[in-house]
């Protein structure tokens, strides 16, 4: 697409449902990165790939946190049994060989 | 991960120029960005610098030295528009982003 699109844009769900969160990226681009921000910090790095192979999940918080991408196109990021303290913005980002990310417009997670 | 270490906050007055500094300790990188991240908004590319020394972009600025493990991004002739959340960003394999640095442009 023109763009990363992230779907849903917003998602309130009660504490211990499991959510799914999609980013579709921009069209050719091998790398993709997901991020969680917190109001007034920078982004915060969870997992990215390089087409359909995980490099890194260093940064997710713990097991209740997974991520996929297995075409190397689009990806989502699941997590189980939602906590109060998982709500956050979730971005996702992709870039070109250059490493420029382009972000998408994000998902605000509320867990009540 | 990374430390990277900017300014939480940062006023001036329109029109002027404020310098927004950012240092950092890694083992390695392969450049460094600056994001601009309005209130609400996903963050957008200003600038990435890969060699040492300046790099300009109309009224937007960045400089890196690696050796000093620091860079800094001008901003001059300041418009409102320019109020936001500047974040420094090395370009190591996950791309670490420090916390960032909120200007407040004032008439």
């Amino acid at each position: 697409g023109a763009g990363v699109s992230q779907s849903p844009r917003y998602k309130v769900t009660k504490r211990g449902q499991d959510v799914a969160l999609r980013c579709d990226p921009i069209s050719g681009h091998v790398s993709l990165y997901w991020y969680r921000q917190a109001l007034g910090q920078g982004p915060e790095f969870l997992t990215y790939f390089n087409y359909e192979a995980q490099q890194d999940k260093s940064g997710l918080p713990n097991d209740r946190f997974s991520a996929e991408r297995p075409e190397g196109s689009i990806s989502t990021l699941t997590i189980q049994r939602t906590e109060q303290r998982d709500s956050a913005m979730y971005r996702c980002a992709s870039s070109s060989l250059t490493g420029e990310l382009f972000f998408g417009e994000g998902s605000r997670l509320t867990v009540l | 991960g990374q430390n990277i270490d900017q300014p939480t906050e940062m006023t001036a007055t329109e029109g002027a120029i404020v310098q927004i500094n950012c240092t950092y300790q890694t083992s390695g990188f392969n450049g460094l960005f600056w994001y601009q991240q309005h209130a609400g908004e996903a963050p957008t590319f200003l600038s990435y610098n890969v060699l040492d020394g300046l790099e300009e972009k109309g009224r937007f600025s960045s400089f890196l030295s690696r050796s000093k493990g620091y860079s800094y991004l001008l901003l001059k002739e300041l418009q409102m528009k320019d109020s936001a959340s500047y974040l420094c960003v090395l370009n190591d394999y996950k791309l670490s982003f420090g916390a960032g640095t909120t200007v407040t442009v004032r008439a």
